[in-house]
């Protein structure tokens, strides 16, 4: 059965602080996997990954895969109140329909 | 980019009535769309897949009769919540990709919360 699994599952951190997200996947057939961010209403989109070891950089995210051990990490520095938020990670599975299979998200909490 | 509108944000109904969400693809047009739903705290759990002119494919456990599905264009998938119930409360959110795009490019609505009292 194919699975996506987070962690932490919460994480309270103060301004400035670097946070590392995981997410380890065991799909079938795996062609990549996603990164979204929560707020309150839908998922925005991060990253996607699709080969081990490159990492994917946005301003202070940056992502990378490891298609070997099957996980992938999502870190944040320097972090702001503004990146509270649930991070999901997804991978597209089924075949051809393409659809996500999330995993359980990680609620990240940055205080002043 | 793409935006995909999703209506309504929010709805109140009584127990036994049906509530339609609409989800509309603005500028692009999606063959298929997906139906999410996610209780408080929890992640996304795919209910359906919306396939413009076909049926919806259901995944396990999903009631097709109580979640009824209907994707007529390839801009626009409802999902109608029949005979609803308090258990049925929850937020709801759809996405579609582009037909013929990556991965890349699933967008997300801004989701419905329903609540049934």
């Amino acid at each position: 059965e194919d699975k996506v699994v987070q962690s932490p599952l919460s994480l309270v951190v103060h301004e400035g602080d670097t946070v590392t997200l995981n997410c380890s996947y065991e799909v079938t057939n795996f062609r990549s996997l996603l990164w979204y961010k929560q707020e309150k209403k839908a998922p925005t989109f991060l990253f996607m990954l699709t080969s081990s070891g490159i990492e994917k950089k946005s301003g202070r995210l940056s992502s990378i895969l490891d298609k070997k051990e099957l996980f992938s990490i999502l870190n944040i520095t320097a972090t702001q109140t503004g990146d509270s938020a649930v991070y999901l990670c997804a991978a597209p599975y089924g075949g051809a329909t393409n659809k996500l299979i999330f995993g359980t998200g990680t609620l990240l909490a940055v205080q002043p | 980019g793409a935006v995909v509108s999703q209506h309504p944000s929010r709805v109140i109904c009584k127990s036994g009535t049906s509530v339609k969400i609409e989800c509309r693809s603005l500028d692009f047009q999606a063959t298929t769309m997906f139906w999410y739903r996610q209780f408080p705290k929890q992640s996304l759990m795919l209910m359906a897949t919306s396939n413009e002119g076909s049926k919806a494919t259901y995944e396990q456990g999903v009631e097709k009769d109580k979640f009824l599905i209907n994707h007529a264009s390839l801009t626009l998938s409802t999902l109608t919540v029949t005979s609803a119930h308090p258990e049925d409360s929850s937020f709801y959110i759809c996405s579609a990709r582009p037909t013929g795009g990556s991965f890349y490019g699933y967008t997300f609505g801004s989701g419905t919360r329903l609540t049934v009292v």
